[in-house]
């Protein structure tokens, strides 16, 4: 069985460009939780979907990020415009169970820079 | 201050030795403890999940939750140089989605 894949892997833009992150979960996974870790911190939650809606998205930084995930499959999530503070690893998740005891499935992230 | 506190380190040890990993939290209302490895340029994995107060064993690794302390640990017995990596510690409310991570502990384990 597949796991959770990320795209791309590396991405390196500049200041006030746009970009977009492609998560993939593990099929038949309703769950779907963006993370991010900026350099020397922790990992933070970004936002959660059950299927195709937010559950929870109190940990966007601010509007110029826009998570989204097409009939409860992939998501995605877009950057516009990026700013410097952006740079960070992009951690994508996944799991069967909501809540309690649920295992969580990450994928190998996808390091953004913003030159 | 942060809600869940972990020493970064590094940390290093010789081959067989106990590790002895731990964090500190704030929120009482924390039920579920998790224990992440995370190794370079891969994503956090899964090691130890505990609900509440206990301890949890499995293999090597067991994991210890003190709530009355706020105080939570991961002890590796024998450790390999392959269980070099980044150790995370993270918690949940009780019916809670969102997951708090520590900073993460980087352990090495010489050969």
């Amino acid at each position: 069985e597949a796991g959770v894949t990320q795209f791309p892997s590396h991405s390196v833009i500049e200041k006030g460009q746009t970009v977009t992150l492609r998560c993939d979960p593990i099929s038949g996974h309703d769950n779907l939780y963006w993370y991010r870790r900026v350099m020397g911190k922790e990992i933070k939650f970004l936002l959660h979907f059950v299927k195709e809606s937010k559950q929870d998205e109190s940990g966007m930084p601010n509007n110029r990020f826009l998570a989204e995930r097409t009939g409860g499959t992939y998501s995605t999530l877009k950057v516009q415009p990026a700013e410097l503070e952006d740079s960070g690893v992009y951690f994508c998740a996944s799991s069967q169970k909501q809540g309690g005891q649920e295992t969580q499935y990450f994928g190998p992230g996808t390091r953004l820079l913003v030159l | 201050q942060k809600e869940v506190e972990q020493d970064p380190g590094p940390l290093s040890v010789p081959e067989g030795a106990i590790v002895s990993l731990n964090c500190t939290y704030s929120n009482s209302a924390f039920q579920y403890f998790m224990w992440y490895r995370q190794y370079s340029r891969k994503g956090p994995e899964l090691l130890m999940y505990t609900y509440s107060s206990g301890n949890k064993e499995d293999g090597r690794f067991t994991a210890q939750v003190d709530k009355s302390s706020k105080y939570i640990s991961l002890f590796i017995r024998d450790s390999q140089p392959s269980d070099s990596a980044t150790y995370l510690c993270a918690m949940k409310n009780t019916g809670g989605f969102k997951t708090i991570f520590g900073a993460g502990t980087r352990l090495f384990v010489k050969a």
